[in-house]
């Protein structure tokens, strides 16, 4: 596709559930990130890979939080055990460059997480 | 590490007039400062970007303006329209970093 793809857009999870949060990003971009976005907040990051190398992983809130790029393109969120404050926006982005500041993420539509 | 600060939080203009949204950042070593645009449901969208070697950049009704020594930066929207209503996102990354911290944004409304 044209974009960066994310399934699904919707999840409901009751607590104590584990879920799965996909990324297609662009063909033949190197760098993937995800950034978590709560309400009326900024996204905030959690976690960086390079191809299918996971450089940081600084901004993963707790060991319930894994994030995998096996191949270095499609790339998987899972959270273990959810908790409420797990309910956000997951928003993941693609770079063409190996840096955050050498040019324009390009996000995906997002990834809401609701656990009841 | 980074810190980004951005006011207002809300913004309301009458359409045709201007808007002004500042942010600051705490790492002197930040040289990137993206800013996007994020409509209701909708995926963020850079709508311009300014790096450290450069104060002022404009495009069409959009301008950002950079301050390095005040470690502040300002977008700037003229002749603002109904489509421009969206949550706008200011950022900093610092030089070999690949983490873009965020403002908390700052909702636009314009008037019609």
């Amino acid at each position: 596709g044209a974009g960066v793809s994310q399934s699904p857009r919707y999840k409901v999870a009751k607590r104590g559930q584990d879920v799965a949060l996909r990324c297609d990003p662009i063909s033949g971009h190197v760098s993937l990130f995800w950034y978590q976005q709560a309400l009326g907040q900024g996204p905030e990051f959690l976690t960086y890979f390079q191809n299918e190398a996971q450089l940081d992983k600084s901004g993963l809130p707790s060991d319930r939080f894994f994030a995998e790029r096996p191949e270095g393109s499609v790339s998987t969120l899972k959270i273990q055990r959810t908790q409420q404050e797990d309910s956000a926006v997951y928003l993941c982005a693609s770079s063409l460059r190996t840096s955050g500041n050498g040019g324009e993420l390009f996000f995906g539509e997002g990834s809401r997480l609701t656990v009841l | 590490g980074e810190n980004v600060e951005q006011h207002p939080s809300t913004l309301s203009v009458q359409e045709g007039d201007s808007a002004v949204i500042k942010c600051t950042y705490s790492d002197s070593a930040s040289n990137y400062f993206p800013w996007y645009k994020q409509e209701l449901g909708k995926r963020p969208q850079l709508i311009i970007d300014i790096r450290s070697n450069v104060g002022e950049k404009k495009d069409q009704r959009i301008a950002v303006t950079l301050n390095k020594t005040a470690k502040h930066f300002s977008l700037h929207i003229t002749e603002t329209q109904p489509e421009d209503s969206a949550v706008y996102f200011c950022a900093a990354v610092g030089a070999g970093s690949y983490q873009l911290t965020f403002g908390k944004g700052t909702k636009l409304s314009v008037i019609p």
